[in-house]
C-alpha cells in the first residue's frame, strides 16, 4: 500500500508563476489537509477537507487554492507564487469517522521560490 | 489564541531516559499527539492520549495532565536511531489538530 503520495519532490520557481501540488492517497480517508512547515514554526494548516467536495480554511490559507473532486486527490494551488511560500509542504489525510483524528503524512515537497 | 509550547532543543545521551514536554492552550480539547520526525521526513504517529495518566508503548510513554494543560513524551534505553524531532498537537474543538513547533532530540554516544 502507498498510503499518500506527494508530487514533486522538490520543485524550484520563479515569484510570479503558478505551480499546483500534488496528492494523492490510497487509503479512502475521507479527510484531507496541506501544511506548511518552516523552520522554527512548526506544522501551520493551509486549507482541509472534511469529505470530497468540500474545503476549508486553514491558519494560513492566502495565496493558495484547494479542490477535492474526489476522494483520493486533493492539490494544491500556488497561482503567483512569491518567495515567502518557500517551505516544505506536507499533505496528510485521516478518517475521520469517529472523534480520533490520526493523520497520516506524505514525503513532503520542498518549494523554493526566487 | 491557542499555544502550544515544548522545548527547542534537548540533548540526551544513548541509554539513557530523556522527558519531553509539552503545555498547551487551546479552544477545545479533544485528545493529544506525539508524533516523530526525522530530518528530512514525514512526522509519523507515536501515541494518542485523550484520558489523564500514562500510556505506554514499549520504550516510549505519554502522560497526560487535562487540568494542567501538559503532557510529556518519556524515551528509555535511547538509541541512536532516536535523534529526531518530536512533535506535540492537541485536537481542538474543531478537531483540528495544532501542532507545537517540535523539539530536536540529539543522541550522543
Amino acid at each position: 500500500t502507498a498510503g499518500i503520495t506527494q508530487a514533486p519532490t522538490s520543485q524550484i520557481l520563479a515569484a510570479g508563476r503558478s505551480m499546483t501540488l500534488r496528492c494523492t492517497q490510497d487509503m479512502r480517508h475521507n479527510a484531507m489537509y496541506w501544511y506548511r512547515q518552516d523552520l522554527g514554526l512548526g506544522l501551520r494548516l493551509i486549507h482541509y477537507s472534511n469529505t470530497a467536495g468540500t474545503t476549508g480554511k486553514g491558519e494560513v490559507p492566502d495565496g493558495y487554492s484547494v479542490s477535492r473532486a474526489n476522494t483520493d486527490d486533493f492539490p494544491l494551488t500556488l497561482a503567483s507564487a512569491v518567495p515567502s511560500q518557500t517551505s516544505v509542504y506536507f499533505c496528510a489525510s485521516s478518517h475521520r469517522q469517529s472523534d480520533y483524528n490520526e493523520q497520516f503524512f506524505g514525503p513532503g515537497t520542498r518549494l523554493t521560490v526566487l | 489564541g491557542q499555544n502550544i509550547d515544548q522545548p527547542t532543543e534537548m540533548t540526551a545521551t544513548e541509554g539513557a531516559i530523556v522527558q519531553i514536554n509539552c503545555t498547551y492552550q487551546t479552544s477545545g480539547f479533544n485528545g493529544l499527539f506525539w508524533y516523530q520526525q526525522h530530518a528530512g521526513e514525514a512526522p509519523t504517529f507515536l501515541s494518542y492520549n485523550v484520558l489523564d495518566g500514562l500510556e505506554e508503548k514499549g520504550r516510549f510513554s505519554s502522560f497526560l495532565s487535562r487540568s494542567k494543560g501538559y503532557s510529556y513524551l518519556l524515551l528509555k534505553e535511547l538509541q541512536m536511531k532516536d535523534s529526531a524531532s518530536y512533535l506535540c498537537a492537541v485536537s481542538d474543538s474543531n478537531y483540528q489538530l495544532i501542532w507545537g513547533a517540535g523539539t530536536k532530540l540529539i543522541i550522543k554516544p
